[in-house]
């Protein structure tokens, strides 16, 4: 059974950052990708990068690009997605969703999702 | 940017019933399709990839079809665990999510 498993509940200042972690096996650290996902309150699924762990490539959705960062820790087989500048409408869920990137495209396991809440 | 449009955004139909789910590419992406089924309070689950195959542990009653632009998901009877919003997502250039379709159980 695959698992990925996120950080807890996060309350941010607007203007702040956020650093979200998700936490695999060390078979899905070097096998697969591991992208982001949010869902604001009221809207639908949202991409907004990912990162082939063993090969340290990166991929950013536009709207993200020069705000978000996506890195790894291979000692603990931890993704982080650091995402700057957070605004209001950064309140979301965030998920992190693995992808198996040497087969078809697609996010095969979600992580458990961590709640983001930006606010005054 | 690849852009995903769904129709409907939401419907009802009765347990039994056959929906069909319609997704939409703005340019050729082959069949570089995804079926997602998200419920409230969990992450989502992948149904159908591929455009057409359907992944392992997902029950029969799903079924995706579809080339070039256009896409269909398919729940064959309606069951009350169906209830959940419906995303497609394009796996050709990066990825791009539709913006959903509820299923609503009358």
């Amino acid at each position: 059974q695959v698992q990925l498993v996120q950080s807890e509940t996060e309350v941010k200042k607007p203007g702040s950052s956020l650093k979200v972690s998700c936490k695999t096996s060390g078979d899905t650290f070097s096998s697969f990708g591991l992208n982001w996902v949010r869902q604001a309150p009221g809207q639908g699924l949202e991409w907004l990068g990912g990162i082939i762990p063993v090969f340290g490539t990166t991929n950013y959705a536009q709207k993200f690009q020069g705000r978000i960062t996506i890195t790894t820790d291979e000692s603990t087989n931890t993704v982080f997605m650091e995402l700057r500048s957070l605004r209001s409408e950064d309140t979301a869920f965030y998920y992190c969703a693995r992808e198996e990137f040497n087969s078809w495209p697609r996010f095969d396991s979600w992580g458990q999702g961590t709640l983001v809440t930006v606010s005054s | 940017d690849i852009q995903m449009t769904q129709s409907p955004s939401s419907l009802s139909a009765s347990v039994g019933d056959r929906v069909t789910i319609t997704c939409r590419a703005s340019q050729n992406i082959v069949n570089y399709v995804n079926w997602y089924q998200h419920k409230p309070g969990t992450a989502p689950r992948l149904l159908i990839y591929a455009a057409s195959t359907l992944q392992s542990g997902v029950p029969s009653r799903f079924s995706g079809s579809g080339s070039g632009t256009d896409f269909t998901l398919t729940i064959s009877s309606l069951q009350p665990e169906d209830l959940a919003t419906y995303y497609c997502q394009q796996s050709y250039n990066t990825f791009t999510f539709g913006p959903g379709t509820t299923v609503d159980i009358k």
